[in-house]
C-alpha cells in the first residue's frame, strides 16, 4: 500500500497567514493526489484534484502543487472559514489511501 | 442538485450484520462509480471500497481491512448504493461516508461529492 504522511500534523495560524501543509507519499505517484478540507461535523469537501487542479467553486487562495513523492497544499491568505483539517488521497493504486490530516487551528 | 443521502446506520453487537443504504440523485447514476468511505470517532479518513458501473461490469475493489466481510452493490433502477457489512468488528465503528466519483479515468476518480454520512456503532 503507498503510505501518505503530512507535515505538520497540527497548526495553528492567524488570520491572513500563508500556510503550506505538505504530504509526501512512499512511492511515485505521478500527479494522483487530491486534497480536501473538513470542517467538525461536516463530510470532507473536494479542493484540488490532479494535484494542482481547483475544483470549480473553491477560493483561489487555495492552490496546490507537486509531482511525484511530494506535494504542497498553499493557503495565500488564510480565512476565518479555513480553520479546518485537511487531508490528501493518492488514486494511483488501491487501496486509496489517505493522509493522516493536518489540523489548522486558529492562533 | 447531486444529493447522497445515507441510511441504515446504528448500534450493532460484535459479529452482527447491518446494511447500510445511500440514495442518490441529482446526476445520472448509472454512469458513476461509487465508493464508500469511513472515519472513526477523531480518527482520519479510510477508503472502504468501491463498485464501478455496468460498463465495467459492477466490479469492486475493497480495502484489506473490510474485505471478506463488507460488499458493496448498486441498484442503478433504484438509483442506490448499498454497503452490507458482515461479522462485524469494534474496530469498525465509525461514520460512513457514500461518494460520488467523479470520473472513471485513471488517477482522476477522486471524490467529488460526498453525502452526510451516517454512524454504525458495534458495541456489546
Amino acid at each position: 500500500d503507498i503510505q501518505l504522511t503530512q507535515s505538520p500534523s497540527f497548526l495553528s495560524a492567524s488570520v491572513g497567514d500563508r500556510v503550506t501543509i505538505t504530504c509526501r507519499a512512499s512511492q511515485g505517484i505521478s500527479n494522483y493526489l487530491v486534497w480536501y478540507q473538513q470542517k467538525p461535523g461536516k463530510a470532507p469537501k473536494l479542493l484540488i484534484y490532479a494535484a494542482s487542479t481547483l475544483q470549480s467553486g473553491v477560493p483561489s487562495r487555495f492552490s496546490g502543487s507537486g509531482s511525484g513523492t511530494e506535494f504542497t497544499l498553499t493557503i495565500s491568505s488564510l480565512q476565518p472559514e479555513d480553520f479546518a483539517t485537511y487531508y490528501c488521497q493518492q488514486l494511483n493504486s488501491y487501496p486509496r489511501t489517505f493522509g493522516q490530516g493536518t489540523k489548522v487551528e486558529i492562533k | 442538485e447531486v444529493q447522497l443521502v445515507e441510511s441504515g446506520g446504528g448500534l450493532v453487537q460484535p459479529g452482527g450484520s447491518l446494511r447500510l443504504s445511500c440514495a442518490a440523485s441529482g446526476f445520472t447514476f448509472s454512469d458513476h462509480y461509487m465508493d464508500w468511505v469511513r472515519q472513526a470517532p477523531g480518527q482520519g479518513l479510510e477508503w472502504v471500497g468501491r463498485i464501478r458501473n455496468k460498463v465495467n461490469d459492477y466490479t469492486t475493489e475493497y480495502a484489506a481491512s473490510v474485505k471478506g466481510r463488507f460488499t458493496i452493490s448498486r441498484d442503478d433502477s433504484k438509483k442506490s448504493l448499498y454497503l452490507q457489512m458482515n461479522s462485524l468488528k469494534t474496530e469498525d465503528t465509525a461514520v460512513y461516508y457514500c461518494v460520488r466519483v467523479a470520473s472513471s479515468s485513471y488517477g482522476r476518480d477522486h471524490f467529488d461529492y460526498w453525502g452526510q454520512g451516517i454512524l454504525v456503532t458495534v458495541s456489546s
